[in-house]
């Protein structure tokens, strides 16, 4: 089946920073890689996707980047605002629909 | 729409009892996912199903772990017995047809603690 890694499992940054997490999949039947965001004691809730005829996808200060050959995808988060601290899950999906592990953001005022 | 809705939002058992999780997908939605979350493990799929069908039940962890869909409104995830490392946050979530790819719609959780 699908194993999708996630890097990495914690991350700090200064308010205004920008945030990079990676994940790596290995499923090549995989083609739609969504970005999940789960606040503190809440639901995990859709940021952002990507199907897999695309390389690159942005929505204001998030944006995804995938790369088929090398089977990584990326989310990145500009001008990071503390309500941006959460944790951060990637998946990839074709004949299933995995998560990573989760990256816990945390951005400091 | 009122969303996912599962119940309860909060259980605790002791070790050997019979644990019921309830999900009402969203109308409409034609397949439903049943996850588990914790520190160790993240979120992990223990099944799914199409149009009430179950589809893929391997992530059920062992055959202490059962799930139903009599119907489009409703299913559950039975534990039985419940033990101590059954305790985690159980998501249920749905999402409408075309595949495994587009939106997943999760509930807010049943967060189980067993003793």
């Amino acid at each position: 089946g699908e194993n999708v890694e996630q890097h990495p499992s914690t991350l700090s940054v200064q308010e205004g920073d920008s945030a990079v997490i990676k994940c790596t999949y290995s499923d090549s039947a995989s083609n739609y890689f969504p970005w999940y965001k789960q606040e503190l004691g809440k639901r995990p809730q859709l940021i952002i996707d990507i199907r897999s005829n695309v390389g690159e996808k942005k929505d204001q200060r998030i944006a995804v980047t995938l790369n088929k050959t090398a089977k990584h995808f990326s989310l990145h988060i500009t001008e990071t605002q503390p309500e941006d601290s959460a944790v951060y899950f990637c998946a990839a999906t074709g004949n299933q629909f995995y998560f990573g592990t989760g990256t816990s953001l945390t951005v400091i005022p | 729409d009122a969303g996912v809705i599962q119940s309860p939002r909060h259980e605790v058992t002791e070790m050997g009892q019979e644990v019921t999780l309830r999900c009402k997908p969203i109308s409409g939605h034609d397949y439903l996912f049943w996850y588990r979350q914790t520190m160790m493990r993240g979120l992990e799929l223990l099944i799914y199903f199409n149009n009430n069908v179950p589809i893929d039940d391997s992530g059920m962890p062992e055959d202490r772990f059962s799930a139903k869909m009599p119907n489009a409104s409703f299913s559950t995830l039975k534990i039985q017995p419940s033990e101590p490392r059954d305790s985690a946050v159980y998501f249920c979530a749905s999402r409408p047809a075309g595949g495994l790819t587009g939106e997943l719609f999760f509930g807010e959780g049943s967060r189980l603690t067993v003793l």
